[in-house]
């Protein structure tokens, strides 16, 4: 079965780039998706079609994917950005979530 | 503005099964299908099933495909997922999620619903 593969945390200072990853077989010919979720709060989605960004997410969150890895970058990283990020994909029909990445701003 | 309203939380014995609905406001069922994704406590998301508009037919991650059945009520546009033979470690919280037509991610999530199996 198809599995996307997250680091477990990534740490950032205020004001730097955090970079988080997603691997997966052949990643680049699916469309990746990230969504963010912070504690006691329901998923929202901060990336989608790989580059996408939903209406009110800002532009310093961005994301790319290329050959087996998708990125979502966050540039100016501020307080309010620490969360679980999980990113996702499909296989076939059936949908697959990233194992999710705890952002700590330190 | 579109939201997705589920029931309220659940506590059930293990071999029971559990029904979490969510009302979908701001557009129609029939516009857009639901999926159902769930979070057992401090662990990640996991997909159960949805319907899948391409085919029409409802598709269901092969770990529940036994135990889950996704329905929806068009007429007051609800969307229901049934878990049956519950276990302790079905003890999660139950999303429900938009998905865009002919798209690949989920858009709007419902608040979740807490499901608690404990004897």
């Amino acid at each position: 079965s198809y599995e996307l593969t997250q680091p477990p945390s990534v740490s950032v200072s205020p004001g730097q780039t955090a970079t988080i990853t997603c691997s997966g077989d052949k990643l680049r010919h699916r469309y990746a998706s990230w969504y963010q979720q912070k504690p006691g709060q329901s998923p929202i989605l901060i990336i989608y079609e790989d580059k996408k960004r939903p209406s009110g997410i800002p532009e310093r969150l961005s994301g790319s994917n290329s050959g087996n890895t998708a990125t979502l970058t966050i540039s100016g990283t501020q307080a309010t950005d620490e969360a679980d990020y999980y990113c996702q994909a499909w296989d076939r029909r059936t949908v697959i979530f990233g194992g999710g990445t705890k952002l700590t701003v330190l | 503005q579109v939201q997705l309203i589920q029931s309220g939380a659940e506590v059930k014995k293990p071999g029971a099964s559990v029904k979490v609905s969510c009302k979908v406001s701001g557009y129609t069922l029939t516009e857009l299908p639901i999926y159902w994704v769930r979070q057992a406590p401090g662990k990640g998301l996991e997909w159960m099933g949805g319907f899948d508009p391409e085919d029409g037919e409802t598709v269901y991650a092969q770990k529940f495909q036994d135990r889950v059945t996704v329905t929806e009520d068009t007429s007051t546009d609800t969307a229901f997922m049934e878990l049956s033979s519950l276990r302790y470690d079905d003890t999660a919280l139950y999303y429900c999620a938009r998905r865009q037509l002919f798209a690949y991610f989920f858009d709007s999530w419902g608040q979740g619903t807490l499901v608690t199996v404990s004897s």
